[in-house]
């Protein structure tokens, strides 16, 4: 089992709604939660980090933790064609385990 | 400030040669990291360096070895490239358990 599990997709949401993205993590003992941003050929970009339980929002993003069933979450609002690419939840204390990435794609 | 840079941006290595990826950065940050990237499977951890002198092992370490060399540098080593290495390979450096900044990536084949 995978420390950090996220569905693959692709995730197909319409330009101006909300998109949901998932993770799950396994290491009870993980403190601190990452989302990035990848386009493709690109590196990996700070979307959000949380680290307390409860919601975090910047702008349209969302994150989201709940320790307890040890799941984060991001949500999108507003959805923008700009917002498609791979989307990389990370946790972890000194070192940090991805997920596989969610692909989203935002259509006109 | 030009954050965190590799090299090179690209390599083509023959079975069994060895080669060094660079990787620098100027943020002052502690902790450096190497990763591997391949094709729907995330970033995976090869080696990271919490702070300069410590190096610790990641998910994949097997095949390579690390040299922290100072503050600013955390160089990757291949010593015997194998077709399985061919990837594309992020360094990235953060302030102790923060936010990660990664550099551009080196696209690695090996025949």
């Amino acid at each position: 089992q995978k420390e950090v599990e996220q569905n693959s997709g692709p995730l197909s949401v319409p330009e101006g709604a909300i998109a949901s993205l998932n993770c799950t993590y396994s290491d009870r003992g993980s403190q601190s939660f990452f989302w990035y941003r990848q386009y493709s050929g690109k590196s990996p970009e700070l979307i959000m980090f949380i680290y307390s339980n409860g919601d975090k929002e910047d702008g349209r993003f969302t994150a989201q933790l709940n320790k307890a069933s040890q799941y984060v979450s991001l949500l999108i609002r507003d959805s923008q064609p700009s917002d498609s690419a791979t989307y990389l939840c990370a946790g972890g204390v000194n070192k940090f385990y991805f997920g596989s990435g969610t692909k989203l794609n935002v259509k006109p | 400030n030009a954050g965190v840079t590799q090299t090179p941006k690209f390599q083509v290595l023959k079975t069994g040669q060895s080669m060094t990826l660079q990787c620098a950065q100027d943020m002052n940050h502690n902790s450096m990291y190497w990763y591997r990237q391949d094709p729907g499977m995330g970033l995976r951890l090869i080696y990271y360096s919490a702070s300069e002198g410590t190096t610790d092992k990641g998910e994949v370490p097997n095949g390579y070895n690390v040299s922290r060399l100072n503050k600013r540098e955390f160089s990757l080593r291949l010593e015997s490239a194998a077709p399985s290495q061919t990837s594309v390979y992020f360094c990235a450096s953060s302030p102790q358990g923060g936010t990660q900044y990664f550099g551009p990536g080196t696209r690695l084949t090996v025949l």
